[in-house]
């Protein structure tokens, strides 16, 4: 049973305009939530993390807003960029030790310029 | 970029072979991880180490193994490969599990298993 969800396979959003990823996740445990991106053929990269004791993160352009009751988190980013175009992850983690994290399917988001 | 280096990137092997995959960290961090991402899976935790000889089980441990002797190696092992280990492995790292650390990827092994 898939404990972190991101249900939109893919996004197309014109550069300059703003991109919103969405998450859903079941487990109530989970107390951290990050993003990660991908690009072909290299390794995800960190971007934003958040708290559950917060409901919002801002860095840059980039901004990670969480709704703990709906169990629903969203990464913004804008303005858009052609750069930006990857696959991102959303990912949570129980905090006890290890950072065990626990994925979602991955979104593909493309810039279109 | 983390000082993380996977190696082979690219194996093809033959079902019931074993395979071993390496990770090798120069940052000195406690916690390594191997993960394998698949088409509509997302990356899946298979392994972890929490320091030298510590390991323990992810979330898809079946068919694999893990050792770590030093704390700059983390190894998985597919003891007798299988058609459905064919994908692309990812090890990580972390400094701790709290708040405000996080993990750092390789680059990834893409694995095909004949």
């Amino acid at each position: 049973d898939q404990q972190v969800k991101q249900n939109s396979p893919s996004l197309s959003v014109q550069e300059g305009r703003i991109s919103i990823l969405n998450c859903d996740y079941t487990n109530s445990m989970f107390d951290y939530f990050l993003w990660y991106k991908k690009y072909p053929a290299e390794g995800p990269t960190f971007l934003i993390s958040i708290s559950s004791i917060k409901d919002k993160n801002e860095d840059g352009r980039f901004t990670v807003f969480l709704n703990k009751s709906a169990k629903h988190l969203s990464l913004h980013i804008v303005p858009s960029q052609p750069g930006d175009s990857a696959v991102y992850f959303c990912a949570a983690s129980e905090v006890q030790g290890a950072q065990k994290l626990v994925f979602g399917q991955g979104t593909r988001l493309t810039i279109n310029p | 970029d983390a000082g993380i280096t996977q190696s082979p990137r690219h194996k093809v092997t033959e079902t019931g072979t074993p395979v071993t995959l390496r990770c090798h960290q120069t940052e000195n961090h406690r916690y390594m991880y191997w993960y394998r991402q698949d088409p509509g899976h997302g990356l899946r935790l298979i392994h972890y180490s929490y320091g030298v000889k510590d390991t323990d089980k992810g979330e898809v441990s079946d068919g694999y193994s893990v050792s770590r002797s030093k704390t700059e190696d983390f190894l998985l092992t597919l003891e007798s490969a299988t058609s459905s280990q064919t994908s692309v492995y990812f090890c990580a790292i972390s400094e701790s599990g709290g708040l405000g650390t996080e993990a750092f990827f390789g680059q990834g092994t893409r694995l095909t298993v004949v």
